[in-house]
């Protein structure tokens, strides 16, 4: 199994600019999650789906951040116009529907300058 | 124990010795406690989880310990290892699924 896979690495944009951040979670898993990772904050859940519908979003900082799962393998959170605040790490997860041992991919370094 | 801010708890043990690595919750009402460990340059990792219902819980070269009477968890690391340097973090369940984070305690191991 290729565990969560998330593109890409390390984003770097400018101000103003949409910001696509893309994960696949792992097949079998229906519940999957975005989680955000600052130094002053930590991680931070952002939203989380179970069987392609949004469950939580209570974390989505504002409007400019929205995030989609069109099908069970494949999900985007996007940030329109980026900001430099926004720079972190993204980390999407997934795992069984009830189970909490969930699987992280190994993050989208976001930078906006 | 944690803290909140720019500089997270490091605790340094010598390769070989035993670590604890502790964790102060705030929800007595979560079910579920899990410890993560975060490498440079990757996501957590699962390590150990725990039931409120329990109050210790072995696995290999780990064992998780529960007091929930004043909310307190810790992770002990027998027989530290180089590769056992990383980020530690302990969360805990909030509502369905939801899991949160604590800020983390940095291990490092010296040889």
């Amino acid at each position: 199994d290729a565990g969560v896979i998330q593109s890409p690495r390390h984003e770097v944009t400018e101000m103003g600019q949409e910001v696509t951040l893309r994960c696949k979670p792992i097949s079998g898993h229906n519940s999957l999650f975005w989680y955000r990772q600052t130094m002053m904050r930590g991680l931070e859940l952002l939203i989380y789906f179970n069987n392609n519908v949004p469950i939580d979003d209570s974390g989505m900082p504002e409007d400019r951040f929205s995030a989609k799962m069109p099908n069970a393998s494949f999900s985007t959170l996007k940030i329109q116009p980026s900001e430099p605040r926004d720079s972190a790490v993204y980390f999407c997860a997934s795992s069984s529907q009830g189970a909490y041992g969930y699987t992280f991919g190994s993050g989208t370094r976001l930078t906006v300058v | 124990g944690e803290s909140v801010g720019l500089h997270l708890p490091t605790l340094s043990v010598q390769e070989g010795d035993n670590s604890i690595i502790n964790c102060a919750y705030s929800n007595s009402a979560s079910d579920y406690f899990i410890w993560y460990k975060q490498e440079s340059g990757k996501g957590p990792q699962f390590i150990i989880d725990i039931r409120s219902n329990m109050d210790k819980r072995q696995g290999q070269r780990v064992t998780v310990l529960l007091n929930k009477t004043v909310k307190h968890l810790s992770l002990q690391i027998a027989a530290t290892q180089p590769g056992d340097s990383a980020v530690y973090f302990c969360a805990e369940t909030q509502g369905a699924q939801k899991l949160v984070f604590g800020q983390g305690t940095r291990l490092t191991i010296n040889p």
